[in-house]
């Protein structure tokens, strides 16, 4: 138990749709990732958020985008949905911020969405 | 760029034997170093990393690995299996001097682990 938590747990869209996934991160935790997982891959960095604000970014397209809120919540955002949406996304939350610190990142259990 | 590369994509073991799962990276300078392990609908736990230090690190579960920089290698072991160790394991990187926490993790493809009774 990590004290991370994701919702909805699964969710299916059609092609061209747009979707909104959860994450509640730890009290204290400043900072959150979020990652994708294909079936059968390893998860793919999207992107981090520090203190509301985007810190660093994978190689995604724009239409995957993110918001952090101060109460330890965040959202990823996918726009145009496209077949190769389908994945499994996982966000990680961690106390620190852009000072190097060895704090662990927490994973949450993971939102399966399925595009059709 | 940097890239992690887990050779074996499914090892079987019987419960009770020793377990070695491999793992290579490829980057500029040694970065951190973590394994994971991830059970059907959970999400991934870390079993240990490697920021510096002493190079055999002991992580949980009974686990523990060792980085050898001249194979370029952070190999995960375990002396006896139990049944409840099947699952999937990620060795993953992340640049180092990006900072502790908020570093952004590359990882393998994974090793999925059949254990036999």
């Amino acid at each position: 138990e990590t004290g991370v938590t994701q919702s909805p747990t699964h969710l299916i869209k059609t092609r061209g749709q747009q979707v909104t996934l959860r994450c509640s991160s730890q009290s204290g935790h400043n900072t959150v990732s979020w990652y994708q997982q294909a079936l059968g891959q390893g998860p793919q960095f999207i992107f981090q958020y520090y203190r509301e604000e985007e810190n660093g970014r994978g190689n995604f397209p724009p239409r995957f985008s993110g918001l952090q809120f101060p109460n330890y919540s965040s959202e990823l955002n996918v726009n145009a949905l496209e077949l190769d949406d389908s994945a499994l996304y996982l966000c990680a939350s961690s106390l620190s911020g852009r000072l190097p610190s060895t704090d662990t990142q927490y994973f949450g259990p993971g939102t399966r969405l399925t595009v059709l | 760029a940097q890239s992690v590369t887990q050779p074996d994509i499914h090892i079987t073991v019987s419960e009770g034997a020793s377990l070695e799962l491999r793992c290579n990276y490829s980057y500029g300078a040694t970065p951190y170093l973590f394994w994971y392990v991830q059970s059907p609908g959970q999400g991934l736990q870390l079993l240990l990393k490697y920021f510096s230090g002493d190079t055999l690190v002991q992580g949980i579960k009974g686990f523990e690995a060792e980085f050898k920089r001249s194979q370029s290698s952070f190999n995960l072991r375990k002396p006896s299996v139990h049944w409840s160790d099947a699952a999937e394991y990620f060795c993953a990187v992340a640049p180092r001097g990006s900072g502790g926490s908020n570093y952004k993790l590359t990882f393998g493809k994974g090793t999925l682990l059949t254990v036999n009774p």
